[in-house]
């Protein structure tokens, strides 16, 4: 299968820092997707990103389509306790319609 | 959950039992994915299905089998579940945020799988 790299595996922050965390990988991607995960729920999707330099934000999240189109990364402004999770990057090579998921960075935030 | 549920949402199971997940959509969506998750490794695709009738491997298909006789549901099966099966399963749909031809995944709650 297809590698995903996600960094960093986790992070811990003071309340009202910002966040950032990428993924990379081995092979070109036609859509970047950023999902947060809360304990026992299933992965939200947050943003969803489709051509190469694309910018998209949502409320304090913001990531970007890499150029290259094999990497993508996810910011998050001002962090609040409830953005405590963990973040998924998950790509798709336009075959078959499958994604392929990073293996997640697990944010903490001290209040 | 965007209209996606799984049943049972926990179960243990003793090796070599088997069982059925379902995997339910209320939006008439064509693809439907099975994923497991463990620790440390992400979410990795089991099987999928394109369509009413078809279904297709995915990464680590061994052990699973599916069917999606109906188009709202897509059903993952364990002949005779080991250990390595315990993990938790999520079903996802693929679905659209409204802009034409491009296509995003959402996932229903989990099933919480215990195989001793």
């Amino acid at each position: 299968g297809q590698q995903l790299n996600q960094s960093p595996q986790s992070m811990f922050i003071q309340e009202g820092e910002d966040v950032s965390m990428n993924c990379t990988s081995s092979s070109i991607f036609n859509t970047w997707l950023w999902y947060k995960q809360d304990p026992g729920e299933g992965p939200v999707l947050l943003i969803a990103l489709y051509k190469a330099g694309e910018l998209t934000s949502n409320g304090r999240l913001t990531a970007q389509f890499g150029i290259t189109r094999k990497d993508s990364f996810l910011n998050i402004s001002a962090s609040i306790p409830s953005d405590v999770g963990i973040y998924f990057c998950a790509g798709d090579t336009n075959t078959g319609n499958q994604f392929y998921f990073g293996t997640g960075t697990s944010l903490t935030v001290i209040p | 959950n965007a209209g996606v549920t799984q049943t049972p949402k926990f179960r243990v199971l003793k090796t070599g039992q088997s069982m059925t997940l379902l995997c339910a959509q209320d939006m008439n969506h064509e693809y439907m994915y099975w994923y497991r998750q463990d620790p440390g490794m992400g979410l990795r695709l089991i099987h999928y299905s394109v369509g009413e009738g078809t279904t297709a491997k995915g990464e680590v298909p061994d052990g699973y089998n599916v069917s999606r006789l109906k188009k709202q549901n897509f059903l993952l099966g364990l002949e005779s579940a080991a250990p390595s099966q315990t993990s938790v399963y999520f079903c996802a749909i693929d679905g659209t945020s409204g802009r034409a031809g491009y296509n995003e995944q959402f996932f229903g709650p989990g099933t919480r799988l215990t195989v001793l």
